[in-house]
């Protein structure tokens, strides 16, 4: 079964402070997506990555970067220099390749970055 | 850049009425979803919707809840009878029918419905 697995249910941090977001997934398929959605406190779901099971290339935009694991089923979330405008509830999710159908979410981690 | 809308955008209801909550997918896209939040939770699947038919549905999606894409833009969720832990956010998505490609597999979630059920 598929399974998306986010430890961390909460963390805080100061401002400017670098910061790992875990997740850790289970699936039978051998392809996969993976995703991470920022919620901010607005409610909305914000689409931030995704990657493919076949790339394991880690993945750097701005001051986000990612760094996937199949060895591990892994896909981690690193933020450097944390703001404020960071806070938020960050979801990691698991979608099938050959099925178009439903997202399997983590239970999200809640970032709190005070200045 | 194209959005999923979905409207209204908070609506409070009373135990035992029916809600009707909207969604506009994305235009040229084909598989539509619903999804729920009770707060400070997961994002749960209800339903998936393609060809103007379920093609899958949650145990959360009973027989209180239906979907419908009535004119070709709209893509409703209905609530017949609506209870106290109905109450949560829910998200339409809506993502492309392309076979597998490497850039349009995300769904693209509307900005949610908060439900408040009184």
């Amino acid at each position: 079964a598929q399974k998306v697995t986010q430890a961390q249910t909460e963390i805080s941090v100061v401002e400017k402070e670098d910061v790992t977001l875990d997740c850790v997934y289970e699936t039978r398929d051998t392809t996969y997506y993976l995703f991470w959605y920022k919620q901010p406190p607005s409610g909305e779901l914000v689409f931030l990555i995704r990657r493919n099971s076949f790339d394991e290339q880690n993945e750097i935009s701005g001051r986000y970067s990612w760094n996937f694991q199949k060895s591990t089923s892994s896909f981690n979330f690193t933020i450097t220099a944390s703001q404020v405008v960071d806070s938020a509830v960050y979801f990691c999710a698991l979608s099938e390749v050959y099925n178009f159908n439903k997202f399997y979410f983590g239970s999200g981690t809640k970032l709190n970055v005070k200045p | 850049e194209p959005e999923v809308t979905q409207t209204p955008s908070h609506q409070v209801t009373q135990m035992g009425q029916e809600v009707i909550l909207r969604c506009v997918p994305i235009s040229n896209h084909l598989y539509f979803y619903w999804y729920r939040q009770i707060l400070g939770q997961k994002v749960e699947f209800l339903v998936s919707f393609y060809n103007n038919e379920i093609s899958e549905k949650s145990e959360i999606f009973d027989d209180q809840f239906s979907v419908e894409r009535p004119d070709g833009s709209n893509f409703t969720l209905k609530i017949r009878s609506t209870k106290l832990e109905d109450s949560a956010m829910y998200f339409c998505a809506s993502r492309t029918g392309q076979q597998v490609t490497k850039t349009n597999t995300e769904a693209f979630f509307g900005q949610g419905t908060r439900l408040t059920v009184v």
